[in-house]
């Protein structure tokens, strides 16, 4: 199975900060990366697909990079309704792994 | 718009099964795939399979093969996932997704809501 690592698990930041989040995978898998965001409680929701590109709806402050092993998630400015917990998922093999997450908070 | 639907909390002893359901709206049910992802209190989330409606073709983690079904109903637009033989770090918040692919590049871009099965004696 591929592994997917994520760095930090957690990270304190403030509104207004830029953040970044990064995925490691154990094999290179080209751009088949995905990132979601969750909520305590509810369901996850997609942010982007592709390593790169935004999901309808999701705010232009969130991008994603990278390529072949190595990923990142960025908001260029932290809001309130981002602190959540993030996190990466591989879709280039099978079985879909998903990296354990990247906790945001105050 | 797309929802999905999923049926309520249940609770079960060691050992038992479990069928829970996801009804699809808002879009053509053959036309994407139905996964399924479980999340542990406090853990991570975990790919247990999916379903194509149209053709009734699934797939499977090694882990989950021979205790999960995944079955759709497409006169329904609901698919469901069963799970056997219960034990209790199957304990979960299970979810239902819609798989949507552009070229080879696949994502679940839409969720149900969620349904904790717990498992206890």
């Amino acid at each position: 199975d591929i592994q997917m690592t994520q760095s930090p698990s957690s990270l304190s930041a403030s509104v207004g900060d830029r953040v970044t989040i990064t995925c490691r995978a154990s094999q290179n898998i080209s751009n088949y990366l995905n990132w979601y965001q969750q909520k305590p409680g509810k369901a996850p929701k997609l942010l982007i697909y592709g390593a790169s590109n935004l999901q309808s709806g999701v705010p232009s402050r969130f991008s994603g990079g990278g390529s072949g092993t190595d990923f990142t998630l960025t908001s260029s400015s932290l809001q309130p309704d981002d602190f959540a917990t993030y996190y990466c998922q591989q879709s280039y093999r099978y079985p879909r792994t998903f990296g354990r997450g990247t906790k945001v908070d105050i | 718009q797309v929802h999905l639907v999923q049926s309520g909390a249940e609770v079960k002893r060691p050992g038992a099964s479990v069928k829970v359901s996801c009804k699809a709206s808002g879009y053509t049910f053959t036309s994407y795939s139905v996964a399924w992802v479980r999340q542990a209190p406090g853990q991570g989330l975990e790919w247990m399979g999916w379903i194509s409606p149209y053709n009734g073709n699934t797939n499977y983690p090694q882990k989950f093969q021979g205790r999960v079904s995944v079955t759709a109903d497409t006169s329904r637009t609901t698919a469901f996932m069963e799970l056997r033989t219960l034990r209790s770090d199957d304990t979960a918040l299970y979810f239902c997704a819609r798989r949507t692919w552009i070229g080879e590049i696949s994502y679940f871009d839409f969720w149900g809501q969620g349904t904790l099965v717990t498992v206890s004696s």
